[in-house]
């Protein structure tokens, strides 16, 4: 069965740099698109960034661009949240999603806790 | 960037009873659109697609409609694992905003 495990995780202070994994299994990795979607304590869903399934395509929120980057490693079956220049209004638990068709988030992690406070 | 709107923000209903939520789009993103549930504590569950489509497993008490600009998901008869917030998203055109979310209560 699918199955997305995010870690990394933690408390950083701002202006900082922390680094999010999804460990992905039960499907062919290099076939899907993934996201990082993050919710803030109390808060809505946030969309942060999508990867395509060959990783040619990446796309990002305008409150995380040039900040994050998001990649995936088709040996590890590992989705990446790279994040620096952290602010205290990207504290949240971050998500990793993968798609159906048409990039639909249609499994779940259970998601991971970031806290940006100095 | 396209903006999602949902209507109403708080939902207050009794089991049984059937509850309509409306998403509206600042633009036209065709039927692109997703419904999502999300209870306590959890990850969100998706539960419709392509604007209309109900994703395996999910009762088919879950329903939705509509296209362009204008989106609806409808419970037609409210059980107790419903009262969740339930949120839209559009996957026309990254970034691919998700809606406010609604909160549907038990009354």
């Amino acid at each position: 069965q699918v199955q997305l495990v995010e870690s990394g995780g933690g408390v950083v202070q701002p202006g900082n740099s922390l680094a999010l994994s999804c460990a992905a299994s039960g499907f062919s990795f290099m076939n899907y698109a993934m996201h990082w979607v993050r919710q803030a304590p109390g808060k809505g869903l946030e969309w942060v960034a999508l990867i395509s399934y060959d990783a040619s395509k990446k796309y990002y929120a305008d409150s995380v661009k040039g900040r994050f980057t998001i990649s995936k490693d088709g040996s590890k079956n590992t989705m990446y949240l790279q994040m620096s220049g952290l602010r205290a209004e990207d504290t949240a638990v971050y998500f990793c999603t993968r798609e159906r068709t048409g990039y639909y988030s249609e499994y779940w992690g259970h998601g991971t806790l970031v806290a940006v406070s100095s | 960037d396209i903006q999602l709107t949902q209507s109403p923000s708080f939902l207050s209903a009794s089991v049984g009873d059937r509850v309509t939520i409306t998403c509206r789009a600042s633009q036209g993103i065709s039927s692109s659109l997703a419904w999502y549930q999300q209870s306590p504590g959890k990850a969100p569950k998706l539960l419709i697609f392509a604007a209309s489509t109900l994703q395996s497993g999910v009762p088919s008490r879950f329903s939705g409609s509509g296209s362009a600009t204008e989106f609806s998901l409808t419970i037609s008869s409210l059980q107790p694992e419903d009262f969740a917030i339930y949120y839209c998203q559009q996957l026309k055109s990254p970034p691919f905003t998700f809606g406010p979310g609604t909160i549907v209560d038990i009354k």
